[in-house]
């Protein structure tokens, strides 16, 4: 089984302060990972994905996000927030050890930037 | 490179109405497809996925169908439409093998 949960509803964080959106996942074998940024009344956009190798990762947009395997976490970042990264957040997990390929994503988190 | 296409972008429709929202894929080939909906709650609900024509699979049981009568066409249907079934209903394709999927911009179903 697969899971992942995304604790925060709502992150609020002034334009230039950097931001965290918070993720954590449960997967049987090994985790592949994803963000994704939902805009309103649009389809979801990949951001960036953990599937091997360096534990930071880049994304598009100047995201960034941290796989951390002992807390089972995978946070998304950026330095320095922009009010148009405003938006709906998905995290998105799958067992990549031969299981489904169907991913499992979180119930999203709202990132309000604030001028 | 690779587009997702659907249609209608809004659709209005009375109880009890059918229902057909079509999707399509360009710039790839044999790609796995999935339809999810989104209430106003935010979540995403995998309803079908499809790894090639004719083979469909179903995740929630309801009054929903899908078809993939060709290899990057997905349609999903109903014959007699709830209120419960408005919602924001998105497709999305990946490439079998390969791990993101890619999202369309989305119909905004509303039944009243």
């Amino acid at each position: 089984a697969q899971s992942v949960a995304q604790p925060e509803d709502q992150v609020n964080v002034a334009e230039g302060n950097p931001l965290t959106v918070k993720c954590t996942y449960s997967v049987s074998g090994n985790p592949y990972l994803f963000w994704y940024v939902q805009y309103p009344n649009r389809g979801l956009q990949f951001l960036l994905k953990y599937i091997t190798g360096d534990n930071l990762v880049k994304g598009s947009y100047g995201f960034e996000a941290e796989f951390n395997k002992s807390q089972t976490s995978f946070h998304l970042k950026k330095p320095s927030a922009l009010v148009s990264d405003s938006a709906l957040y998905f995290c998105a997990v799958r067992d990549g050890s031969g299981g489904s390929y169907i991913p499992t994503f979180g119930r999203g988190t709202s990132l309000i930037v604030h001028p | 490179s690779q587009t997702i296409h659907q249609w209608p972008a809004t659709l209005v429709q009375p109880v009890g109405s059918p229902l057909s929202l079509e999707c399509t894929v360009e710039g790839t080939s044999n790609p796995n497809l999935y339809w999810y909906r989104q209430a106003a709650g935010r979540g995403l609900q995998l309803l079908f996925y499809s790894v090639g024509i004719g083979q469909i699979s179903s995740e929630v049981p309801q009054n929903l169908s899908a078809s993939r009568p060709q290899d990057r066409q997905f349609i999903l249907s109903s014959k007699k439409l709830l209120l419960s079934d408005s919602g924001f209903y998105l497709c999305a394709w990946s490439v079998s093998g390969d791990y993101e999927q890619y999202f369309g911009p989305g119909t905004r179903l509303t039944v009243t």
